[in-house]
């Protein structure tokens, strides 16, 4: 069964740093693309970061882009997102998804496996 | 920056077809997907590739992108169904772009 664990979330004061992991297990995680979706409070979702397989590349969201860095240790089973300079703004719940593999079909096959998600709350 | 429009909100009745867009740019020039999030769950992908259904999802799930417009169709709906409903697709400068959410109401 595929899972996709997410911890590290907390409450952080404005312009502090936190580091989310997510721990996957259940499939081969080297083999699969991963990113970080957020969800504000009684907002929509906003994609934030995706990296490759093999990490070698990594797409940031503009509004995060310099702030956040996302990585990833496959010997660990294991997504990461370092975030820094932290605003309120930033305040949501951070979910890991896993990119659908689409080697058959090609293209984009969207996000078939969530987290259930870590709370991050900027304030003060 | 590329964006997807959706309308706030669809009423539905139980048993008949509710029907959600997404405007996007030439977005049947890109794949769409869905994805259905009930309160207080994490988002699950109905729809990818503008209209395959993953393993799981019931058939009364389908979609179509055609133009500027992706739609998400529900026909039969149920109670069960009454969700917050998102689109996505792939834009080289945007990436990974979510439109702005629909919730779906069944009365």
């Amino acid at each position: 069964e595929v899972q996709l664990v997410e911890s590290g979330g907390g409450l952080v004061q404005p312009g502090g740093s936190l580091r989310l992991s997510c721990a996957a297990s259940g499939f081969t995680f080297s083999n699969y693309e991963m990113n970080w979706v957020r969800q504000a409070p009684g907002k929509g979702l906003e994609w934030v970061s995706y990296i490759s397989s093999g990490g070698s590349t990594v797409y940031y969201a503009g509004s995060v882009k310099g702030r956040f860095t996302i990585s990833r240790g496959n010997a660990k089973n294991s997504l990461y997102l370092q975030m820094n300079s932290l605003r309120a703004e930033d305040t949501a719940v951070y979910y890991c998804a896993r990119m659908k593999d689409t080697t058959l079909t090609a293209g984009f096959g969207g996000f078939d496996y969530w987290g259930q998600g870590t709370q991050v709350t900027v304030s003060s | 920056s590329y964006e997807l429009t959706q309308p706030p909100s669809v009423s539905v009745s139980p048993g008949q077809t509710a029907s959600i867009t997404c405007s996007g740019d030439n977005l049947g020039h890109k794949y769409a997907c869905w994805y259905q999030q009930r309160p207080g769950q994490s988002p699950v992908l109905v729809i990818y590739q503008d209209n395959k259904r993953p393993s799981g999802i019931p058939e009364r799930f389908s979609g179509s992108n055609s133009g500027n417009t992706a739609t998400l169709t529900i026909s039969g709906t149920q109670a069960m169904d009454e969700a917050d409903y998102y689109c996505q697709a792939w834009d080289s400068s945007t990436y990974y772009v979510f439109g702005t959410g629909t919730k779906v109401t069944v009365l």
